[in-house]
């Protein structure tokens, strides 16, 4: 069964500052791998998401994330971070008919 | 377009009651399924259905039915409700089973005291 890590439960950064956060999966096969981000009291948005093909994908709100098989990884960077962007990110992976979502980053914003 | 609505909201329930999390979406997708979220846990799979009539489960089942009668519409029970099962629900639903994009309805807290 496949299973998603996100070593960081809290992370943060000044704004202005750049981002990553880091997701690590297990799968035997080549994954379809999702960002997700919950904002407070909200239900989840899709930030990006790798099928296959160009191991680095661009998202919404400036996100962009790269695949690296040889590190099972997933990680989430944005270059600069704004204000709006304080939330909890979950990464996931879809196998067998389940998307699996790590247990998320929470993204704290200073001023 | 409403997309995912989850009703209700918020909900109460006392050990040992009954109810049923409603789950409707209006844009024909033919995946639904229900997550429970719980703090430093993630979202979890309950139950899943890939279409009209076909229901399967997740990794955390117990103590919870679904039935799929249309495409609109994915119920959750709670059979016989416990504190285990507090937690905040969401419904989400996706076009095809594949890996399309996953929306997401905006949650249902429930409190079992």
């Amino acid at each position: 069964a496949q299973s998603v890590t996100q070593p960081d439960i809290h992370i943060t950064v000044s704004e202005g500052a750049s981002l990553e956060l880091r997701c690590n999966y297990s799968y035997g096969a080549t994954p379809y791998l999702f960002w997700y981000v919950q904002s407070p009291g909200q239900g989840l948005q899709l930030l990006l998401k790798y099928f296959s093909g160009d191991t680095l994908v661009q998202g919404i709100k400036g996100f962009e994330a790269e695949f690296k098989r040889s590190q099972s990884s997933f990680n989430l960077r944005k270059p600069s971070v704004h204000w709006s962007d304080a939330a909890e990110y979950f990464c996931a992976v879809y196998a067998g008919n389940m998307l699996t979502f790590g247990g998320g980053t929470r993204l704290m914003v200073k001023p | 377009n409403a997309g995912v609505t989850q009703t209700p909201k918020f909900q109460v329930l006392k050990t040992g009651q009954s109810m049923t999390l409603q789950c409707a979406q209006d844009m024909n997708h033919e995946y639904m399924s229900w997550y429970r979220q719980d703090p430093g846990m993630g979202l979890r799979l309950i139950h899943y259905s890939v279409g009209a009539g076909i229901t399967d489960q997740g990794e955390v089942p117990n103590g919870y039915n679904v039935s799929r009668s249309t495409t609109e519409d994915f119920p959750l029970r709670l059979l016989s409700a416990a504190p285990s099962q507090t937690s905040v629900y969401f419904c989400a639903s996706s076009l095809r089973q594949t890996n399309t994009e996953a929306f997401f309805g905006q949650g249902t807290r429930l409190t079992v005291v």
